[in-house]
């Protein structure tokens, strides 16, 4: 089956250190979407790719950061710059029309 | 710019009765499509249901239902005959599609309670 794979599903992060999320999809979407949801709260949009070797910062992309090298594939940094990583982070996958997101089941990034 | 608006933080439902929940909506773009997610406790985002901005009937989908009202811009989820495992928060998207963008825009959700 078709689908979205994150991992891992948790990860603990030491103070100063980079940690990348995995985002793997095989149902050939070519956009891929990074979301941050904190406890409680909505989805907000780190960074989108509408096609290989692009992607574009959403609506709170700093101390992150992605690549797109393959269609399949969209890993995101978490890096030393992002002072307050504690969330749970959504990997997400849409055709190229107006469809419904596809989601992974998530990776919660917690600080040692 | 678009924006989802979602004004029920929480809501509560009796099991086995119907529960609106509200979604509006801004947008400039003549065409666009509006989703509904559910999130359960556990994370992972399942989608619900899908109405076109130029489809001429609400959307159903089982025990959901789309009450979609373009002049005022609201597309509302029905949910008939509550269950306990409706218990989630609920989520309101909406994309443009002449925009050129792939770029999805949520609601901040509601999160509904279903008691036995």
């Amino acid at each position: 089956d078709g689908g979205i794979t994150q991992s891992p599903k948790y990860l603990f992060r030491k103070e100063g250190q980079n940690v990348t999320l995995s985002c793997e999809q095989n149902l050939n979407h070519d956009a891929m979407y990074w979301y941050r949801q904190d406890p409680g709260q909505g989805l907000r949009l780190i960074y989108y790719s509408q096609i290989v070797n692009d992607f574009q910062k959403g609506d709170i992309a700093e101390g992150y950061s992605v690549s797109r090298e393959k269609k399949e594939s969209f890993p995101l940094t978490v890096t030393s710059a992002q002072k307050n990583p504690t969330a749970f982070y959504l990997c997400a996958s849409s055709p190229p029309f107006v469809q419904p997101q596809h989601f992974g089941d998530g990776t919660r990034l917690s600080i040692l | 710019a678009q924006k989802i608006t979602q004004t029920q933080p929480g809501m509560f439902v009796q099991e086995k009765e119907a529960v609106t929940l509200d979604c509006t909506y801004d947008t400039s773009d003549p065409s666009y499509g509006l989703f509904w997610y559910k999130q359960p406790s556990s994370g992972e985002m399942i989608f619900l249901i899908y109405q076109g901005s130029y489809d001429q009937q609400n959307a159903t989908e089982g025990r959901y239902s789309l009450n979609f009202q373009k002049a005022r811009k609201s597309a509302n989820l029905v949910i008939s005959a509550s269950q306990l495992g409706d218990s989630a928060m609920y989520f309101c998207a909406m994309r443009g599609l002449t925009s050129g963008t792939y770029k999805y825009i949520f609601g901040t959700g509601t999160r509904l309670k279903v008691l036995a």
